[in-house]
C-alpha cells in the first residue's frame, strides 16, 4: 500500500516561499507514475499545482507556474514543492498525490493526509 | 485550461434516496473523467475513474456515466456515511478540478 507523507513549516511570511516535501512509502517514486501537488484553501475546492515524473519533466498549472517548481529525489523517495512569493492566497491544507495512470495521467489513486500552511507575518 | 461545471452545489437528501450530480466539460475530454468523496478533515478519496470504472473498494452504490463533455455520478440508497463534499476531476489536458457538490443527509 502506497502512503504519502507531507512535511514542511505550517506557517511562512508574506512574499516568503513555501517549501513542502512529500515522502513516499510501499511504492517506488520511480514507477511509472506522475506525482502531484494539490491545495485546497479553507472551505473552498481542490486547485491542482503540478506534477512531476520520475525522469524530472513537470507539467504545472498555468496560473501559478511563474511561482511554482516541483523536484524529485530519487534517493530519498520523495519529491518537493516550491511555490515563491506567497501571499495571504496561498492559505490553504495542500496535498501530495500520485496519479495512478501509466506514463499518461489519469486518476490520483494515492493522497497524503494534508498539511496546512497559513501565509502571515 | 479545461473548466469543470458541477451541479448542484449543494444538495440536501434523506437515506435511501438517489442522487444525482452532473458535471460538464468546457470541451470534449472524451473518458478522462474521475470523481472523489471528500469527508470535512480527510483527503479526497478516488470513487470512480475513467467516467464509468469503480476504484477498489468503493461501494456498488457508487457509479459513474457520461463521455464527452457530460458526466453524471450517481449514489443508489443514499446512507448516512455518504454526508460529504463530491468533485469531479479531469485529466484529459493537464488537470482540473469542478467546484464541488457537497451532500447534507436529512
Amino acid at each position: 500500500q502506497v502512503q504519502l507523507q507531507e512535511s514542511g513549516p505550517g506557517l511562512v511570511k508574506p512574499s516568503g516561499t513555501l517549501s513542502l516535501t512529500c515522502a513516499v512509502s510501499g511504492g517506488s517514486i520511480s514507477s511509472s507514475n506522475w506525482w502531484s501537488w494539490i491545495r485546497q484553501p479553507p472551505g473552498k475546492g481542490l486547485e491542482w499545482i503540478g506534477e512531476i515524473y520520475h525522469s524530472g519533466s513537470t507539467n504545472y498549472n498555468p496560473s501559478l507556474k511563474s511561482r511554482v517548481t516541483i523536484s524529485v529525489d530519487k534517493s530519498k523517495n520523495q519529491f518537493s514543492l516550491k511555490l515563491s512569493s506567497v501571499t495571504a492566497a496561498d492559505t490553504a491544507v495542500y496535498y501530495c498525490a500520485r496519479n495512478q495512470g501509466v506514463v499518461v495521467p489519469a486518476a490520483f489513486d494515492y493522497w497524503g493526509q494534508g498539511t496546512l500552511v497559513t501565509v502571515s507575518s | 485550461e479545461i473548466v469543470l461545471t458541477q451541479s448542484p452545489d449543494f444538495q440536501s437528501v434523506t437515506p435511501k434516496e438517489k442522487v444525482t450530480i452532473t458535471c460538464r466539460a468546457s470541451q470534449s475530454i472524451g473518458s478522462s473523467l474521475h470523481w472523489y468523496q471528500q469527508k470535512p478533515d480527510q483527503s479526497p478519496k478516488l470513487l470512480i475513474k475513467y467516467a464509468s470504472q469503480s476504484f477498489s473498494g468503493v461501494p456498488s452504490r457508487f457509479s459513474g456515466s457520461g463521455s464527452g463533455t457530460d458526466f453524471t455520478l450517481t449514489i443508489n440508497s443514499l446512507e448516512a456515511e455518504d454526508a460529504a463534499t463530491y468533485y469531479c476531476h479531469q485529466s484529459s489536458s493537464l488537470n482540473t478540478f469542478g467546484q464541488g457538490t457537497k451532500l447534507e443527509i436529512k
